[in-house]
């Protein structure tokens, strides 16, 4: 167990709806990062935050937007989805930045 | 920009027959190295690093060993076991913010 929790663990949703994919970060990590996995794109880096800041910004589409509120935890929001936005989202945490992150069981999105 | 190049897989090996896995990496400035492993249907997991130029990282039998003159970090195991069959990925940490860049993942698939 990393200790990053990531809900919900699936997700099954029809194209055009919003979601919203949350995470909490092991105790003490300020760094929080969202992945995309999917079969054929690898696993991409979408964004980044530390302390509630947004600090490196990835391959996101405008369609999808995410934050990190004060208790840390962090939210991805993605919206008038698409067949193609289906995959395995991670969320990864870290206690500073510059040290290697751990990653949560992540949450299998489909859309329908 | 930052990038990991990693041996396309799948591999697929006998159990105890040794173990290479390719990467190599483009960066600027001093990277940080990681292998992770991901196990089917789970989220991926720290397996070892190395935060300088000739360390070695090391863990369950797997080891890697910083190479800057030939900008590597190939992941090795002299005997491996069925249980190893997974998703093996070489990354790096660079910059003033943290952003880890993965390799596209190495299927490695392990027969008795």
């Amino acid at each position: 167990d990393s200790g990053v929790t990531q809900t919900p663990k699936h997700l099954i949703t029809a194209t055009g709806q919003r979601v919203t994919l949350r995470c909490s970060p092991r105790s003490g990590d300020l760094s929080v990062y969202w992945y995309q996995q999917s079969l054929d794109q690898g696993l991409q880096f979408l964004i980044q935050y530390y302390n509630g800041e947004e600090r490196a910004k990835g391959n996101i589409l405008e369609r999808f937007s995410a934050q990190q509120f004060p208790d840390l935890h962090s939210e991805l929001n993605l919206s008038s989805l698409e067949l193609g936005d289906s995959a395995l989202y991670f969320c990864a945490s870290s206690v500073r930045e510059r040290t290697e992150a751990f990653f949560g069981q992540g949450t299998r999105l489909t859309v329908v | 920009g930052d990038s990991v190049t990693q041996m396309e897989g799948p591999v697929t090996l006998s159990e105890e027959a040794f173990l290479t896995i390719n990467c190599t990496y483009t960066a600027t400035g001093y990277p940080s190295l990681f292998w992770y492993v991901q196990y089917p249907g789970e989220g991926l997991q720290l397996l070892l690093k190395a935060t300088k130029a000739d360390d070695k990282g090391s863990n369950k039998g797997f080891e890697a060993t910083y190479r800057k003159e030939t900008t590597s970090f190939h992941l090795e195991k002299g005997s491996v076991q069925v249980s190893d069959s997974a998703v093996y990925f070489c990354a790096l940490l660079s910059g003033g913010y943290q952003k880890v860049t993965f390799g596209i993942g190495t299927k490695l698939q392990v027969i008795p």
